[in-house]
């Protein structure tokens, strides 16, 4: 079955620090990606995602992601954090060799803390 | 307007008893998907409908879970014979479709279940 890791759990930066999560999953193929975003308290949100195309792909608030189909790899990146970047990101995969269909299959998320 | 809703947003609940999670899709959404998120887990794949489609319970963990959607709609997560391992919070996505571009998943608030 497909899985998805994400390698650092809890990342903690200052204001205007340069952001990188790491994401990898396991099966090739068609697969599309995505990175929700859980603020305290609040719903997971879509922050950007790839179906096809330019690899480079860039989200709200400033967030970009880049799919390297050799690595199986879709890392997310900001150049500048803010305070309010603080919550927890998950990667996320739907499709891949196996099939799975549209299920999601998530990350086990990173908790990122910006501190001022 | 209005996003993904459930209901109701806490359940505390008995060791053996039944409960029931509802989730009310965005209007039109023809996709609706059950994910819960436990923290020994992570975010974990459920059973998703489609249409008119049989649904895809490949990620119900147990025969004491079971979903249904009525009219292609509002859809209810029934849990029997609770168990503690089954405290998480249950949350509910829906999709405009399940054609590339039509992928993206919005999430509702979820319901935090907690069995004693």
């Amino acid at each position: 079955a497909q899985s998805v890791s994400q390698h650092n759990h809890h990342v903690i930066l200052s204001e205007a620090a340069s952001l990188e999560l790491g994401c990898n999953y396991s099966y090739g193929g068609t697969v599309n990606l995505f990175w929700y975003v859980q603020y305290p308290g609040q719903h997971l949100q879509l922050l950007l995602k790839y179906f096809s195309g330019d690899p480079l792909v860039k989200g709200i608030k400033g967030f970009e992601a880049e799919f390297i189909k050799s690595k199986f790899s879709f890392n997310l990146r900001k150049p500048s954090v803010q305070w309010s970047d603080t919550a927890e990101y998950f990667c996320a995969v739907t499709g891949g060799v196996t099939g799975g269909g549209n299920k999601l299959t998530f990350g086990t998320g990173t908790q990122l803390k910006v501190e001022l | 307007g209005a996003g993904v809703s459930q209901s109701p947003s806490n359940k505390v609940t008995e060791k053996g008893k039944d409960v029931e999670l509802r989730c009310d899709p965005i209007s039109g959404h023809t996709a609706l998907y059950w994910y819960r998120q436990s923290l020994g887990q992570g975010l974990e794949f459920l059973i998703y409908f489609q249409g008119n489609s049989a649904p895809d319970k490949s990620g119900l963990p147990s025969d004491r879970f079971s979903a249904e959607r009525t009219g292609g709609s509002v859809s209810t997560l029934t849990i029997q014979r609770t168990q503690q391992e089954d405290s998480a919070v249950y949350l509910c996505a829906s999709s405009l479709g399940i054609a590339v571009g039509n992928y993206e998943q919005y999430f509702g608030p979820g319901t935090r279940l907690t069995v004693t």
